[in-house]
């Protein structure tokens, strides 16, 4: 099926330390979502984008709705060791009737 | 909050049994849900899309004959995988639309099913 590219695949930060990721497509979205999944869970929405040069933030979360609308990203400012986590980004052509995508994630490593 | 739960959170079956996972919407009417299956340090691939009294539309490549998906009613779906192999292991996740309020759309827990 389809899937949406993140990078980096995975991260390994010290506590404190800003993180950036972001997620690209080959085809546009009008609606991108940015989910963490803890081990063995469901994933948790943080951001939700509706609008492309949207730009949201949720704490420490800031997250940006490209203007091409084929991408995202996703920053975390002075990371703490409870966002270790996988990140995924999920796109949707209409968020009120359509399927989301899933991108292919980002594993976060915090040390303290 | 609105809450959407999976049962059974684990499950474990013999192969060529079959197996059923249950999807709620406890609060609020879904008059959409997806299923899911995520296989270790990967991601959430989408197996069909259920409406309410509909048959489900099944992505590419997904079995409808055995994945069976039946979504009887607004707040109920239900996956049974038939004659389940060990190769059917994995992660199944749930999420519904709220269709109530913005069609939001929220996640299960997940099921984790063991074929062996």
């Amino acid at each position: 099926g389809q899937q949406l590219n993140q990078s980096p695949q995975s991260m390994f930060i010290q506590e404190g330390e800003d993180v950036s990721m972001n997620c690209t497509s080959s085809s546009i979205f009008n609606t991108w979502l940015w989910y963490k999944q803890d081990p063995g869970e469901g994933p948790v929405l943080l951001i939700a984008l509706y609008k492309a040069g949207e730009l949201t933030s949720n704490g420490r979360l800031t997250a940006q709705f490209g203007i091409t609308r084929k991408d995202s990203f996703l920053n975390i400012s002075a990371s703490i060791p409870s966002d270790v986590g996988i990140y995924f980004c999920a796109g949707c052509r209409s968020y009120n009737t359509d399927k989301l995508i899933f991108g292919t994630g980002t594993r976060l490593q915090v040390f303290p | 909050g609105a809450v959407v739960s999976q049962h059974p959170s684990r499950v474990i079956c013999k192969s060529g049994t079959s197996v059923k996972i249950e999807c709620r919407s406890l609060d609020f009417q879904a008059t959409t849900m997806f299923w899911y299956r995520q296989f270790p340090k990967q991601s959430l691939m989408l197996m069909a899309t259920s409406n309410e009294g509909s048959k489900a539309t099944y992505e590419q490549g997904v079995e409808k004959d055995k994945f069976l998906i039946n979504h009887a009613s607004l707040t109920l779906s239900t996956l049974t995988v038939t004659s389940a192999h060990p190769e059917d292991s994995s992660f199944y996740i749930c999420s519904a639309r709220d269709g109530g309020t913005g069609n939001t759309i929220y996640f299960g827990e997940g099921s984790w099913l063991t074929v062996v």
